[in-house]
């Protein structure tokens, strides 16, 4: 299983600002995935992080508000822009397990206030 | 539109019964099974899985059985002890989605002791 390590692992930012979570593996691995949780709500996938090439984003979900870097095989950014409240939420780095199961950082608690 | 449900939002157990958690999905293209553990705090681990090809699959004190006619899983956990006390995912994926993932809103399972 792979080691992904979440930075930060919470803060609390004022709304118009924005944001930018790291997330790092210790292996390299071929594609990343990028999910909300919003509070009382499920896991929400927002984009998938492509090695060299744009990020692939879900419905409802756009670069502007949510750009996502991927220098690396190893490493991947998701800046959440602009900031309202609506954006509180646990952030989370995933990346897929050789049986399709999928691990997890310990996810980014933002608070928008 | 949920494609999958977990329409319990909690389920308290004594330790050493056993503790089920069900799940439904609408998308038959689905085709891979998952069930996830998450503490607070934490990002979510995984727990168990199934291809769609199996009607059961077991690790130790876990069970995962799945009805592709219902459209339905479930997970026994067998005995049940205060540690697994924790909110449970469901999620499921399908072949060429790249491992992402759909989750369900999860069950909050509280084990008493």
């Amino acid at each position: 299983s792979a080691v992904i390590s979440q930075k930060p692992s919470r803060d609390i930012c004022q709304r118009g600002t924005s944001l930018t979570i790291q997330c790092q593996v210790d292996s390299q691995v071929t594609m990343m995935f990028w999910y909300r949780q919003q509070p009382g709500q499920s896991l929400t996938l927002i984009a998938t992080a492509n090695q060299g090439s744009e990020a692939t984003y879900e419905s409802g979900f756009v670069i502007d508000k949510f750009p996502i870097s991927r220098p690396n095989l190893t490493f991947s950014t998701l800046t959440v822009s602009n900031m309202s409240p609506e954006d509180s939420s646990i952030y989370l780095c995933s990346v897929g397990g050789q049986r399709t199961e999928a691990f997890f950082g310990q996810g980014t608690r933002l608070t928008v206030v | 539109d949920q494609q999958v449900k977990q329409n319990s939002p909690s389920l308290s157990v004594q330790e050493g019964r056993i503790s089920i958690l069900n799940c439904d999905y609408t998308n038959s293209m689905f085709d891979y099974f998952l069930w996830y553990k998450k503490y607070p705090a934490e990002g979510p681990t995984f727990l168990i899985s199934i291809s769609s090809i199996k009607d059961k699959n077991e690790d130790g004190r876990f069970t995962v059985f799945l009805n592709k006619s219902a459209k339905h899983l479930s997970l026994h956990i067998v005995p049940s002890q205060p540690g697994d006390s924790a909110v449970y995912f469901c999620a499921a994926s399908r072949t060429g989605s790249a491992r992402q993932l759909t989750f369900g809103s999860g069950t909050q399972l509280t084990v008493l002791p």
